[in-house]
């Protein structure tokens, strides 16, 4: 089946460093990638929609200048967390569109602790 | 203002009973409704997808149906087991040319042994 592998698993930054996600698409080509994030007990919100080749939409209230999202190929999407703060601090997932029969996929998530 | 709900209090059950969860939305018209199962610290599965048009669907263990006049979707897991536990995540999906999800709150299901 479709796989979206997602890095790092987990990790832990210093206050106002950045921090680079990345998403790749396996076994298919995912034009769209979708990054949601989710903090403890609540549903995955969504960030942002990139789409490869050009600039990603945001959703409202999500900065972009914090999270940047490059889409440059049809099967790596990245998320950087710019000047990271704790509050920041969350579960981030990707996930693409696999056909319509196939529902869609997810990364693993990305446990991302600022200190 | 479009709305999921799924029941957010933890549904507790005995291994080997039928587990019921229920999803409601409001100010959607779906063209469809997808199901996930997501367990802690990892992202969500995809477990079925139900059209419209289609009353009830079936995977192994699992049945979903869809009622378009009720708004409502109902997922249920038969002879349910301890693996079975996790939370459960409703997505209905219009078809407006906006390609992402929007979940609900999701429902924990724990199954005793």
């Amino acid at each position: 089946g479709a796989v979206v592998s997602q890095h790092p698993s987990w990790v832990i930054c210093k206050s106002g460093t950045s921090v680079k996600i990345e998403c790749r698409s396996l076994d298919f080509q995912a034009t769209t990638m979708f990054w949601y994030r989710q903090f403890p007990k609540q549903s995955l919100m969504l960030m942002a929609t990139s789409n490869e080749g050009s600039k990603a939409t945001y959703e409202q209230g999500v900065e972009k200048d914090k999270f940047l999202i490059n889409h440059a190929s049809l099967t790596l999407s990245t998320l950087t967390v710019t000047s990271a703060h704790p509050e920041d601090s969350s579960f981030y997932i990707c996930s693409a569109r696999v056909g319509d029969s196939y529902g869609y996929t997810f990364g693993s998530g990305t446990r991302l602790t600022v200190v | 203002s479009q709305k999921i709900e799924q029941n957010s209090e933890a549904l507790n059950i005995q291994e080997g009973k039928t587990a019921t969860l229920t999803c409601n939305y409001t100010n959607y018209s779906p063209a469809y409704l997808q199901w996930y199962r997501q367990d802690p610290g990892r992202g969500p599965v995809f477990l079925l997808l139900i059209r419209e048009n289609e009353k009830e669907k079936r995977k192994e263990r699992l049945k979903v149906t869809f009622d378009t006049t009720l708004k409502q979707s109902l997922f249920h897991i038969t002879a349910s087991q301890p693996a079975d536990s996790a939370t459960y995540l409703c997505a209905p999906v219009t078809d407006t040319g906006r390609r992402a999800l929007t979940f609900g709150s999701g429902t924990r299901l724990q199954v005793q042994p």
